[in-house]
């Protein structure tokens, strides 16, 4: 049962252009999330979160968009960097409990 | 300074034996979490510990078990390994009221032959 979807398991992206990564959920009640950032042989470090209560967050070059109707969120990263080639995991959690991750989204940024 | 560390990075070992994982936090954080990423990719939460008392436990066989002497480290041992059991598994820690904003460890791979 997965809670949490992220449905590209890979995009590529010119440099200096938009990267926009989605995740979709299917759990109403999931009122935070956050995106996660993961080089290889390291663990995830935190990126950037979205309260339920807002539709947008924004910080430097990352902007998280929340569509609650939809149950949709997406990762905007302007302009994308080569250093930005990571995996980015979509995770949510209802009231600060456990986070639910979804599979993660390979990008690589050519330049 | 390393925030969340494990050891070992990498562990090979035969069905069947026990082994430990470590991981240690210099963070000052109050809960710390273990997860098993498996071949699919996705990050599943295990365990989590609160001041050393264990607050999520997650549908995971009794063969692992985690204990944690203090707020600094939480350890996972695992008995009786199975080839299923081949993953990465990650710690992590949270700051008290913070607890969706996790800080992870580099990761052990687990692999079992």
């Amino acid at each position: 049962d997965q809670q949490v979807k992220q449905n590209s398991p890979s995009l590529s992206v010119q440099e200096g252009r938009i990267s926009i990564l989605n995740c979709d959920y299917t759990n109403s009640m999931f009122d935070y999330f956050l995106w996660y950032k993961k080089y290889p042989a390291e663990g995830p470090t935190f990126l950037i979160s979205i309260s339920s209560i807002k539709d947008k967050n924004e910080d430097g070059r990352f902007t998280v968009f929340l569509n609650k109707s939809a149950k949709h969120l997406s990762l905007h990263i302007v302009p994308s960097q080569p250093g930005d080639s990571a995996v980015y995991f979509c995770a949510a959690s209802r009231y600060g409990n456990k986070l639910v991750f979804g599979a993660g989204t390979i990008l690589r940024v050519k330049s | 300074d390393t925030a969340v560390s494990q050891t070992p990075k990498y562990l090979v070992t035969q069905m069947g034996n026990d082994k430990s994982i470590k991981c240690e936090q210099n963070l000052g954080h109050d809960t710390m979490y273990w997860y098993k990423q498996d071949s699919k990719k996705f990050l599943k939460i295990m365990f989590s510990y609160n001041n050393k008392e264990l607050i999520i436990n997650e549908t995971v066989p009794n063969r692992f078990s985690p204990k944690s002497p203090d707020k600094a480290h939480l350890n996972l041992h695992i008995n009786s390994l199975e080839l299923g059991d081949s993953a990465v598994y990650f710690c992590a820690s949270s700051r008290p009221g913070q607890k969706v904003t996790q800080y992870f460890g580099p990761g052990t791979r687990l692999l079992v032959l």
